[in-house]
């Protein structure tokens, strides 16, 4: 089945450490995102990424970094520089970056203890 | 600054009637919207979109409406169901080079 694959789906955290978020996705679509979800509020953008060796800084990046070494792939790191990382994370992705329709996966809840 | 605004964070419904989420909008170059439906512990999935060329667009139980002088736009479901529970984010999009941009969301709750 083609689709978007995050792990972990919940994950613990000791302040001061860097934790990797995995992305993984079979649907061929060149643009993958970002975005974290806090309660209450809208989906908002950390990074996404056009094409391969290649990602933009969203509304929200500081304390965050990605890469894009694999087009199927876009892991993403929370630093130690990330105030309030506690937040519900959404990858997804599109056909192109502004094609409308993104597929999201199923998130992953970062705790910070 | 919010761009996209859902200004009711919840709306609970009888079974069978009809529910009106909405959403507003302030950026005038937005013109492409969408609605996500999202379920707790899960990603939101693509439910329906309208372009600014259009006022309204149907899809079975689902209708959007667009009213681009009054930057407003709205999702009907008729008749809601109970399955239909959960969280409703509006997006919308503009010119080549601007993302999506979610509102807060407003969490649907369908009573049997």
């Amino acid at each position: 089945d083609g689709g978007i694959t995050q792990s972990p789906k919940y994950l613990f955290r000791k302040e001061g450490q860097n934790v990797t978020l995995s992305c993984e996705q079979n649907l061929n679509h060149d643009a993958m995102y970002w975005y974290r979800q806090d309660p209450g509020q809208g989906l908002r953008l950390i990074y996404y990424s056009q094409i391969v060796n290649d990602f933009q800084k969203g509304d929200i990046a500081e304390g965050y970094s990605v890469s894009r070494e694999k087009k199927e792939s876009f892991p993403l790191t929370v630093t130690s520089a990330q105030k309030n990382p506690t937040a519900f994370y959404l990858c997804a992705s599109s056909m192109a970056v502004n094609t409308g329709e993104l597929f999201f996966g199923e998130g992953s809840r970062l705790t910070v203890l | 600054d919010q761009q996209v605004k859902q200004n009711s964070p919840s709306l609970s419904v009888q079974e069978g009637r009809i529910s009106i989420l909405n959403c507003d909008y302030t950026n005038s170059m937005f013109d492409y919207f969408l609605w996500y439906k999202k379920y707790p512990a899960e990603g939101p999935t693509f439910l329906i979109s309208i372009s600014s060329i259009k006022d309204k667009n149907e899809d079975g139980r689902f209708t959007v409406f667009l009213n681009k002088s009054a930057k407003h736009l709205s999702l009907h479901i008729v008749p809601s169901q109970p399955g239909d529970s959960a969280v409703y984010f509006c997006a919308a999009m503009g010119n080549a080079g601007n993302m999506l941009t979610f509102g807060g969301g407003t969490r649907l709750m369908v009573k049997p």
